[in-house]
């Protein structure tokens, strides 16, 4: 089955040090794979994607993921955190179906919390 | 680019009314837009997927009498929630697929959090 995890539900970590979200995903052919982020009573905002080429992609704030295909990880990480940072964090991956269907299914979410 | 705009973005209604939320594509055309529930502290819940000029496509489990949706033009969907109950009460979000982009990646409406009395 298509799907992605997001194994941790919140992740804590101190502003300046580095930060990982981590995400795996199990889907059909080549993976795009997507970063979002949510802010309380917001929708999702697109912070990067992979779909080819350099296995580390840069985003938005500051942001980037490691695509690792043996592992079918894509981490998120920021090289410092800012308390700004806070929030819920959802990976994606792009599913296709029969009859060239396809939709993204996210995972559960990540809270990040990055503390002062 | 690629903004989507919802609205409203807060309602609350009476038990056995209906509510309407729109989705618009404020600077591209959007043959595609979805529709999310989301739960408190839960993930998104893709409910149907909206096309432009014909029927809406459901998620097994979602009712289409009760959620109808319409994709009247190429900037707009709308989401209805009808006879409305407590238990419909929940986050909506709305998304759109950008055309031409290659991973299809969506951007989001800002939400609408439905609260039924």
């Amino acid at each position: 089955a298509q799907s992605v995890a997001q194994p941790e539900d919140q992740v804590n970590v101190a502003e300046g040090n580095p930060l990982t979200v981590k995400c795996t995903y199990s889907v059909s052919g080549n993976p795009y794979l997507f970063w979002y982020v949510q802010y309380p009573n917001r929708g999702l905002q697109f912070l990067l994607k992979y779909i080819t080429g350099d296995n580390l992609v840069k985003g938005s704030y500051g942001f980037e993921a490691e695509f690792n295909k043996s592992q079918t990880s894509f981490h998120l990480k920021k090289p410092s955190a800012l308390v700004s940072d806070s929030a819920l964090y959802f990976c994606a991956v792009r599913a296709s179906f029969s009859g060239g269907y396809n939709k993204l299914i996210f995972g559960a979410g990540t809270r990040l919390a990055v503390h002062p | 680019g690629a903004v989507v705009s919802q609205h409203p973005s807060r309602v609350i209604c009476k038990s056995g009314t209906s509510v309407k939320i729109e989705c618009r594509s404020l600077d591209f055309q959007a043959t595609t837009m979805f529709w999310y529930r989301q739960f408190p502290k839960q993930s998104l819940m893709l409910m149907a997927t909206s096309n432009e000029g014909s029927k809406a496509t459901y998620e097994q489990g979602v009712e289409k009498d009760k959620f109808l949706i319409n994709h009247a033009s190429l900037t707009l969907s709308t989401l209805t929630v009808t006879s409305a109950h407590p238990e419909d009460s929940s986050f909506y979000i709305c998304s759109a697929r950008v055309p031409d982009r290659v991973a299809g990646e969506l951007f989001f409406g800002e939400g609408s959090r439905l609260t039924v009395l």
